[in-house]
């Protein structure tokens, strides 16, 4: 049981450039979110998917897109990354039951020079 | 918008001693917190949390305190030990979301 997995961990763009965060999770969870951090300040919703086929906008979407491929597999997308968008961007998922507790994967660190 | 914040930073103590980290937050329509911690390189991973309709709340070594009248709880570690060694946010949810706060960095000292 994996919990929550994100690739790549690490990655450095050039403005401009565009990439796309992978994520998965193997718990059946229902909800899945994708957050930045930056430094002094909490996490910050970005996107999240209350369920499969559904996505809805967080606090800064702006300069992303998100694809809830299957039940499984939650992406965030840069198509023009930007220097404001270097952060480190955590995955996290749900069940939708009775604790509102998230699992949250290892992190991707991205750079945008 | 809805806020989250935490009174300090940065929180240091000796090894051993109880740890006391607080949270503000703004939304009075908040019903469930959560507090979380954060090891270097690593996602947050869950410690405790708290429904509105209760004031206090104990786990393993920790405790959390509610104070709905002035929109504050607080994270209590007890014999606070090296592992403990991490960053803690709290956590207040707005419908089905939450509001992160900034993190206290908690260091023990030997």
């Amino acid at each position: 049981n994996a919990g929550v997995t994100q690739t790549p961990k690490f990655q450095v763009l050039k403005t401009g450039q565009s990439m796309t965060l992978q994520c998965a999770q193997d718990m059946n969870h229902n909800s899945m979110y994708w957050y930045r951090q930056d430094p002094g300040m909490g996490l910050r919703l970005i996107y999240y998917s209350a369920s499969e086929g559904t996505t809805d906008k967080g606090e800064v979407p702006n300069g992303y897109n998100v694809s809830r491929l299957n039940k499984r597999e939650f992406s965030l997308r840069l198509e023009s990354a930007a220097p404001s968008q270097t952060s480190v961007y955590f995955c996290a998922s749900r069940s939708t039951g009775g604790s509102y507790e998230q699992y949250f994967g290892p992190g991707t660190r991205l750079t945008v020079t | 918008g809805e806020s989250v914040g935490l009174h300090l930073p940065t929180l240091s103590v000796q090894e051993g001693d109880n740890s006391i980290i607080n949270c503000a937050y703004s939304n009075s329509a908040s019903d469930y917190f959560i507090w979380y911690k954060q090891e270097s390189g690593k996602g947050p991973q869950f410690i405790i949390d708290i429904r509105s309709n209760m004031d206090k709340r104990q786990g393993q070594r920790v405790t959390v305190l509610l104070n709905k009248t002035v929109k504050h709880l607080s994270l209590q570690i007890a014999a606070t030990q090296p592992g403990d060694s991490a960053v803690y946010f709290c956590a207040a949810n707005y419908g089905q979301n939450f509001v992160f706060g900034p993190g206290t960095r908690l260091s023990v000292l030997p």
